[in-house]
């Protein structure tokens, strides 16, 4: 069965700060590694996808993440975080066919 | 840009009532999901669909719910007696044709229900 773990659970940043969340995933076969953020009162968006090649993929509004397969990771990063990029993330791993979600990391930045 | 569509945005019923919740996905798309978030909880893998029947459900996907694409556009969710703790933002979601890659799914706008 495949399980996602994100252990930041809210994090709090000020702006220009640099982000990192953390991603682990499990699944015994070739996965493809996904981030969705969830603006306030808005539906889950597509941030980045990994399916396979340069394990450092690049996303919308200035996030990258780096698939680690020897880690089983793929964490979120952004070099300076901005107040509008207080979300919600979900990390989410898909094997066979199902999305599987983390439990997603509440972002506060502080302007 | 394509995008499901969700409806109705939010749906108050008393406990033991049926409810259908509506989704159009992307017209190309050939695999369709629900999933649901409880309020402050994770998002939850509900069911997917493909070639007109259930690929895959999980454990919360019990008899109470059945899904349907009765008319080639449509995916619909049903719950048959609602109970308290169905209450939860339902999310559809397709996934494109496999050429350009099923595996990225495009959320719905969500459904809020809330059963009192």
């Amino acid at each position: 069965a495949q399980s996602v773990s994100q252990h930041n659970h809210h994090v709090i940043l000020s702006e220009a700060a640099s982000l990192e969340l953390g991603c682990n995933y499990s699944y015994g076969g070739t996965v493809n590694l996904f981030w969705y953020v969830q603006y306030p009162g808005q539906h889950l968006q597509l941030l980045l996808k990994y399916f396979s090649g340069d394990p450092l993929v690049k996303g919308i509004k200035g996030f990258e993440a780096e698939f680690i397969k020897s880690k089983f990771s793929f964490n979120l990063r952004k070099p300076s975080v901005q107040w509008s990029d207080t979300a919600e993330y979900f990390c989410a791993v898909r094997g066979y066919q199902k999305v599987t979600f983390g439990t997603g990391t509440k972002l506060q930045v502080i302007p | 840009e394509p995008e499901v569509t969700q409806t109705p945005s939010h749906q108050v019923t008393q406990m033991g009532q049926e409810v259908i919740l509506r989704c159009v996905p992307i017209s190309n798309h050939l695999y369709f999901y629900w999933y649901r978030q409880i309020l402050g909880q994770k998002v939850e893998f509900l069911v997917s669909f493909y070639n007109n029947e259930i690929s895959e459900k999980s454990e919360i996907f019990d008899d109470q719910f059945s899904v349907e694409r009765p008319d080639g556009s449509n995916f619909t969710l049903k719950i048959r007696s609602t109970k308290l703790e169905d209450s939860a933002m339902y999310f559809c979601a397709s996934g494109g044709p496999i050429r350009s890659g099923a595996n990225v799914l495009t959320f719905g706008a969500g459904s809020r229900l809330t059963v009192l």
